[in-house]
Parts: C-alpha cells; sequence; structure tokens
C-alpha cells in the first residue's frame, strides 16, 4: 500500500527558510524510474508544481520561484525534503507532496493529504 | 513554459448531463496529459493518464480525448458524486504545467 504524508512547521515569518519533509511508504525512491514531486495550493485557487526529484537524485525546479527551492531526499528513510527560502506571504499554501512513476500510469496517481503553511508576520 | 489553457472556468450542469471540459496546450505536448479531480478540503485524484487512459478505480463514465493540441475530458452522464474542481497537467517536459481549473457544479 502506497501513501505519503507531508509535514512542516505550519506556520512561520517572512523572509524564513520553509523546510518541508514527505516521509512515504509503499515504494523506494532507489527504484529506478521512481520519483517524488512538490506542488502547492493556495486557498481557493489552482495547483502549482513546484519541484521532482529522481531515484538517481536528477532534480526539476519550477523556475518561477527562481532559486528558491532545493529538493532532497534520504532513501534509507523513505523521505523527500523540499526548502524554500525567504518566504512571504505568497507562499501561504498548501503542500502536497506524490509519487511519480516508474510508470506512466503511477505519475501523480498517489498524493498525501497536503500540509497548510502560513507565512504571516 | 508550456501553457495549459483550461475552459471552462465554471460548469452549472444537471445530474445525467453529458459534460466536456477542455485544455489546449501552448506546445506539443503528446499524449503527456493528465487530469485530475480535486473535492474540498481532499488531495487531487488522478483521473486520465496518457491523454486518454483511465487511471485505476475510476468509473467508466469518465474519458479522455485529444484533437491536436486539444484535450477533454468528458462525463458521459454525471452523478453528484462528479461535483467538484478538475485540473488538467502536462508533464511533457519541465516545468509541469497545470490548467486553471474548472469548477463542476450543480445547476
Amino acid at each position: 500500500q502506497v501513501t505519503l504524508k507531508e509535514s512542516g512547521p505550519g506556520i512561520l515569518q517572512p523572509s524564513q527558510t520553509l523546510s518541508l519533509t514527505c516521509t512515504f511508504s509503499g515504494f523506494s525512491l532507489s527504484t529506478y524510474g521512481m520519483g517524488v514531486g512538490w506542488i502547492r495550493q493556495p486557498s481557493g485557487k489552482g495547483l502549482e508544481w513546484l519541484a521532482n526529484i529522481w531515484w538517481d537524485d536528477d532534480k526539476y525546479y519550477n523556475p518561477s520561484l527562481k532559486n528558491r527551492l532545493t529538493i532532497s531526499k534520504d532513501t534509507s528513510n523513505n523521505q523527500a525534503f523540499l526548502k524554500i527560502t525567504n518566504v512571504d506571504t505568497a507562499d501561504t499554501a498548501t503542500y502536497y507532496c506524490a509519487r511519480i512513476g516508474p510508470y506512466s500510469s503511477y505519475w501523480f496517481a498517489y498524493w498525501g493529504q497536503g500540509t497548510l503553511v502560513t507565512v504571516s508576520s | 513554459d508550456i501553457q495549459m489553457t483550461q475552459s471552462p472556468s465554471s460548469l452549472p450542469a444537471s445530474l445525467g448531463d453529458r459534460v466536456t471540459i477542455t485544455c489546449r496546450a501552448s506546445q506539443d505536448i503528446g499524449n503527456y496529459l493528465r487530469w485530475f479531480q480535486q473535492k474540498p478540503g481532499k488531495s487531487p485524484r488522478l483521473m486520465i493518464y496518457g491523454a486518454t487512459n483511465l487511471a485505476a478505480g475510476v468509473p467508466s463514465r469518465f474519458s479522455g480525448s485529444r484533437s491536436g493540441s486539444d484535450y477533454s475530458l468528458t462525463i458521459s452522464s454525471l452523478e453528484s458524486e462528479d461535483m467538484a474542481d478538475y485540473y488538467c497537467l502536462q508533464s511533457k517536459e519541465s516545468p509541469y504545467t497545470f490548467g486553471a481549473g474548472t469548477k463542476l457544479e450543480l445547476k
């Protein structure tokens, strides 16, 4: 059974660094073709893809967030991480992680429940 | 970046109606198109992958099609449980991009 669960700070202040963790089970990020992606959604708005990390440590980022994103993984502990530096109120959103791969039918088939992050002074 | 133009943004419909939601890609994305359903307070659910393939557990009243750069999600006979937001996603190339969403609601 595949599960993913996001965790984060809940609330943080502008200019701080947001650190998110995706803890998953039922698959391994050491498996060929496997990946994890991060997606966010401001309340009442649409979905925005942020970043992917792959089994071979290849990484892709959404350039709209310029150089503020860093994605990483801990294969041994079945976790993926996302850091966003210099947050502001526009980063307030629910953050999701999702499994990607290894086959087309599995891309984004499994999502976590999401974690709400509020940026406020 | 590839832009996904989704329409309509809102779709009032009645139970039993046949409804169609469309996404147009600004560049060639082949069949790298997925559709998601999202209900309030829930995570997105994959409905269609590869533009036309039904994801596991999705009712057969849902279908996906492609005509050139236009991709459509059709529900053949609307049921109450289908009332939700729907999003398309292109995964042909990074950055992956979602459509703006369609709110399907009861007329």
